[in-house]
């Protein structure tokens, strides 16, 4: 069965601080994908990331950076110098498909103070 | 604005009653994606249409059905509801049909379903 877990229900940080959030996922397949996704205080989902099992290079957007490590079945996302607009609830995901057939993560709500 | 709709944004309903979810994609994008996401069960991918075919099917009760129609909106209907109902439903579109590895995708704004 597969099964993504989010230890971290929430995270405070304070502006400015690095801030890394964990993934850790279940899957008997070889090939699948993983995601993450941002929900903001205002409700919506906006689609951060997806990564192939074959492609293990770390992934780096702005500010944000992706560690994709098999041997220890993790997909950690690290927001650095984190800003007041980071703060949302983050959902770590995964896939057997390649598409967006996608099993969540109960979410990570990350605070950052001003 | 991610250019995808949904309408409408509220709806409260009774038990037992029947709702239908709207939602108008990305121009352009082809598949239409539907989650659920309640307190109780979190976010859930319920089904893909992909050009008016359905390609995959998630935690989707047999009291709910979709359709993707040929100008390539999309409905959820919902039946028979129940408190459990209750939760913010998504819509989402990409280009692809799955596994087009650049692939983005885009979500509408939700619609709220408050079963009473």
């Amino acid at each position: 069965a597969q099964k993504v877990t989010q230890a971290q229900t929430e995270i405070s940080v304070v502006e400015k601080e690095d801030v890394t959030l964990d993934c850790v996922y279940e899957t008997r397949d070889t090939t699948y994908y993983l995601f993450w996704y941002k929900q903001p205080p205002s409700g919506e989902l906006v689609f951060l990331i997806r990564r192939n099992s074959f492609d293990e290079q770390n992934e780096i957007s702005g500010r944000y950076s992706w560690n994709f490590q098999k041997s220890t079945s993790s997909f950690n996302f690290t927001i650095t110098a984190s800003q007041v607009v980071d703060s949302a609830v983050y959902f770590c995901a995964l896939s057997n498909t390649g598409g967006f057939k996608t099993i969540f993560g109960a979410g990570t709500r990350l605070f950052v103070k001003a | 604005d991610s250019g995808v709709t949904q309408t409408p944004k509220h709806l409260i309903t009774a038990t037992g009653q029947r709702v239908t979810l709207r939602c108008s994609p990305r121009s352009g994008d082809l598949s239409v994606y539907w989650y659920q996401q309640s307190l109780d069960q979190g976010l859930q991918f319920l089904i893909h249409y992909y050009n008016g075919e359905e390609r995959a099917k998630g935690n989707i009760l047999e009291r709910f059905s979709a359709q993707q129609f040929p100008d390539l909106h999309s409905e959820l209907n919902l039946s028979s509801l129940e408190l459990g109902d209750s939760a913010l439903y998504f819509c989402a579109s990409s280009v692809a049909p799955d596994s087009y590895y650049t692939d983005t995708q885009y979500f509408g704004p939700g619609t709220r379903l408050t079963v009473l």
